[in-house]
Formats: structure tokens, sequence, C-alpha cells
């Protein structure tokens, strides 16, 4: 079955502008979570939804925020990008929510640069 | 606060060398514990995960993970290191309560010596 997808690969975006990705998750998972990856701070949790319900954030500022729809696929938005945005944003799926036994399948990601 | 320390940042093999990379973590209970890999500019891989049971985990590309309590380790092996399994290599714990979440160490990159 087909895995989790991310979608654009790649993006450039002027500091200011706001960005919207795309995780479709595999098929039957209802879970989704968001990564921030940069080579300074690691893999950081942005947020997780679960039946569209946000269950659990990580420590970023409002600019970042998420939403999922009824068929699992989730959205992640910036608004006023700053340089210090740019990473590659990882998206994971999961049968149930993080904790329960489950484990994470992760997207090949998005790699946002800010200029 | 919860955490995992991955101790070493890179790590050189020869390959058909034998691998070993470690991994500890800070929590009062036993977390759920996962070894995941990247390759450059790709997504995560699960390698293997434990979440009871028999402490050690066989994973896939022939990896295998030990959980040892009294040590708080969840350390990932390899009996013979191949040229292709150089790439970064996480631990992850997932720690419970209502607010679960995936803690990623800092990362292991592995290099193959040919």
């Amino acid at each position: 079955k087909a895995g989790v997808t991310q979608t654009p690969r790649y993006l450039i975006k002027t500091r200011g502008q706001q960005v919207t990705l795309s995780c479709s998750p595999i098929s039957g998972h209802r879970s989704v979570s968001w990564y921030q990856q940069t080579p300074g701070q690691g893999l950081q949790f942005l947020f997780e939804y679960f039946s569209e319900t946000q269950r659990n954030k990580g420590n970023f500022p409002g600019r970042f925020s998420g939403r999922q729809f009824s068929n699992s696929r989730s959205e992640m938005n910036v608004s006023t990008l700053e340089l210090g945005d740019s990473a590659l944003y990882l998206c994971a799926s999961s049968l149930g929510p993080t904790g329960l036994n489950t484990e994470a399948f992760f997207g090949q990601g998005t790699r946002l640069t800010v200029v | 606060a919860q955490s995992v320390t991955q101790p070493d940042i890179h790590i050189t093999v020869s390959e058909g060398a034998s691998l070993e990379l470690r991994c500890n973590y800070s929590y009062g209970a036993t977390p759920y514990l996962f070894w995941y890999v990247q390759s450059p500019g790709q997504g995560l891989q699960l390698l293997l995960k434990y979440f009871s049971g028999d402490t050690l985990v066989q994973g896939i590309k022939g990896f295998e993970a030990e959980f040892k309590r009294s040590q708080s380790s969840f350390n990932l092996r390899k009996p013979s290191v191949h040229w292709s399994d150089a790439a970064e290599y996480f631990c992850a714990v997932v720690v419970g309560g209502a607010t679960n979440k995936l803690i990623f160490g800092t990362g292991t990159l592995l290099a193959v010596q040919p």
C-alpha cells in the first residue's frame, strides 16, 4: 500500500510570506504528526492530530498551525516566514494516537527554504 | 524532563565490521522505544521497535536492539555492516501520559569505509 505522501517536496519562499504543506497518511491511519528537522535543533515535534483534533502541540510559536481533514489528510501552515524556518518538515502517520502501541511511519519530507 | 541521548555524533566503521550505536533515555517508567534510519534528503524509516516483552528485538536490514532497563539503554547492533548502511540513525522514545509524543535523540551519523 502507498506510504505517507508529502507535497510539495521542495519549496522556496521569501521572508514574510506564508506557506502550506500537505501530508496524506497511509490509508486507514487516523493520526498525523508533524516534525521540524534542522541541523542545529534536530528533530522537533510540532503537533499531532487525531480524528481531526489536535491532541498535542510542541513548543513552537503561533505562526505554526495545522489541521486535519475528515479523510485524515493534514496540512500545516507557517505564516510570516522567517529565515530560521528553513528546515525539512516531516509528517508521520500512525493507526492510533502516539503512545498506544502504535508506530509512526514517516514521509520523505518537504524541504522549505526561506530566502 | 524526558530526554534521549545518543552520545556518539559520528561513527566510522569498516565494511564487514560489527556496529553498536548507543542510546540512553531518562524517564521513570518504561517507554516505547524505536530506532529510525534516515538517508540524506529522505524521511525516516523504522528499523525496529520495543513495546514490551522480549528485551532483544529484531528489525529490518539485519539490525537488532536490546532494551536494558537497569541502564536505561536501547542500543542498536548489527554484526556485519554493509556500505549501504551509511546513514543517520535516530533513537526515539514515546513517554506516557495524556500528552504522548515521540522524542528523538540527536542522531548518530554512520560512515562505512570500504
